[in-house]
């Protein structure tokens, strides 16, 4: 089975922080991928990579940042931490072939900044 | 903009009744259409899913139902149990995904 790993469960940060959110796919996936959830609004992109040193933004990039310097490894950075951006964040990964792809999701990050 | 609608929000059944979750996109370029069921403290755990050739696919309980002239299909839960509740989310792919603001379902004993 696809496993993919987000470093914490619970983060508690300051505003003005800066905080990096890493995740792990052990099944050799070109595709990674961020998503912030809140209720009433689904799962919203924030960036996405196809291969090693390769970024994308999503729908919602302001504010972050991401690093994928090697292939099963993902990393999500908000710059300068904010209270709106107190959410669940979660990493899925995909398969590289053409077309649509089912995605695999870690169980998520529930980030606060205080 | 929303690029894929779902509904209801939220939906409650009674056990052995039918679940129905609609979805409509915009985007004719997806040619990959998922749902996913999370529960509580868990990521979305892809359940069933659907390419646009095919109008219906069935696995056990869940059926994904596939109009691509309307570009809306919809998840029939049947035989629902308490152990479906969950929130769902439709979603449509190309090379990204895009989903839609979830249903929680919750199936009464």
């Amino acid at each position: 089975d696809v496993k993919v790993t987000q470093s914490s469960r619970y983060l508690v940060k300051r505003t003005g922080e800066k905080v990096f959110l890493e995740c792990v796919q052990d099944m050799d996936h070109e595709n990674m991928f961020w998503y912030r959830q809140d209720p009433g609004l689904g799962l919203r992109l924030i960036y996405f990579s196809y291969d090693v040193k390769m970024k994308e933004k999503g729908d919602i990039p302001e504010g972050y940042s991401v690093s994928r310097e090697k292939k099963e490894r993902f990393s999500l950075i908000l710059e300068s931490a904010s209270t709106n951006q107190t959410s669940m964040y979660l990493c899925a990964s995909s398969p590289g072939t053409g077309g649509g792809q089912p995605q695999h999701f870690g169980d998520g990050t529930r980030l606060s900044i205080l | 903009q929303q690029q894929v609608k779902q509904s209801p929000q939220s939906l409650i059944v009674q056990k052995g009744g039918i679940s129905i979750i609609n979805c409509a996109y915009e985007n004719t370029a997806f040619d990959y259409f998922p749902w996913y069921q999370q529960f509580p403290g868990k990521g979305p755990a892809l359940l069933i899913a659907i390419r646009p050739d095919v109008s219906e696919k069935k696995e056990g309980r869940f059926t994904i139902s596939f109009n691509k002239s309307a570009k809306q299909f919809s998840l029939h839960i049947m035989d629902s149990q308490p152990g479906d509740s969950a929130t769902y989310f439709c979603a449509a792919s190309w090379r990204d995904m895009r989903f839609g603001a979830g249903t929680r379902l919750t199936v009464k004993p």
